[in-house]
């Protein structure tokens, strides 16, 4: 079946910890994106990747990072200078061109230990 | 810079009624407009996307019109079942020139009670 998968389901950080969420996807899209989801919120966008090896900063990356070294990979690094990070991290793809729809994976939930 | 609005952000309805779901976005120069359904805890999952060019768009018992003259678009649910208890959101491009980001509203949490 074709779509996009996230792990872990859960994750747990410690203080100072840097986390890495993964994100694939096997529609042979060219975007990928990150998202962040708080309660009663909407979805705020991290980082976006249009193409393999380049990725830019959405509205909220400030202790964020990812890479994109495969097409179908896009994973997300929450580092230790992400002071509030608990929240609910869903990652998307899409083809390339406007308005073309977003697939969501699962999503992953970070909580703080 | 693109602004969504969703009201109500809750909405509780008896089962059989139709639901009126209403997004509002400032950009009116939008090309198309996304409504997307969140179970608790899921991912999202696409339900229809309009056009510009287009006022509605329909899939089953959903229906979704768009005015951008207003800056608005509503979301119809015909005939409610407690399968549709779900948050619905509304998603337009972050500016004319965005190929895919999107701008989100916060969403409307919606209860069919049997």
């Amino acid at each position: 079946d074709g779509g996009i998968t996230q792990s872990p389901k859960y994750l747990f950080r410690k203080e100072g910890q840097n986390v890495t969420l993964s994100c694939e996807q096997n529609l042979n899209h060219d975007a990928m994106y990150w998202y962040r989801q708080d309660p009663g919120q909407g979805l705020r966008l991290i980082y976006y990747s249009q193409i393999v090896n380049d990725f830019q900063k959405g509205d909220i990356a400030e202790g964020y990072s990812v890479s994109r070294e495969k097409k179908e990979s896009f994973p997300l690094t929450v580092t230790s200078a992400q002071k509030n990070p608990t929240a609910f991290y869903l990652c998307a793809s899409s083809t390339m061109g406007q308005g073309e729809t977003q697939y969501f994976g699962p999503g992953t939930r970070l909580l703080v230990l | 810079k693109q602004e969504v609005t969703q009201i109500p952000a809750a909405l509780s309805v008896p089962e059989g009624e139709n639901l009126v779901l209403n997004c509002s976005f400032t950009d009116s120069a939008i090309y198309n407009l996304q409504w997307f359904r969140q179970d608790p805890g899921k991912g999202l999952t696409s339900l229809l996307l309009i056009q510009s060019s287009q006022r509605e768009q329909t899939s089953g018992r959903l229906n979704a019109s768009l005015d951008k003259s207003s800056g608005r678009s509503t979301l119809y649910i015909a005939a409610s079942q407690p399968g549709d208890s779900a948050t619905y959101l509304c998603a337009a491009p972050m500016t004319t020139d965005s190929w895919g980001k999107l701008q989100f509203g916060a969403g409307t949490q919606v209860v069919v009670t049997p």
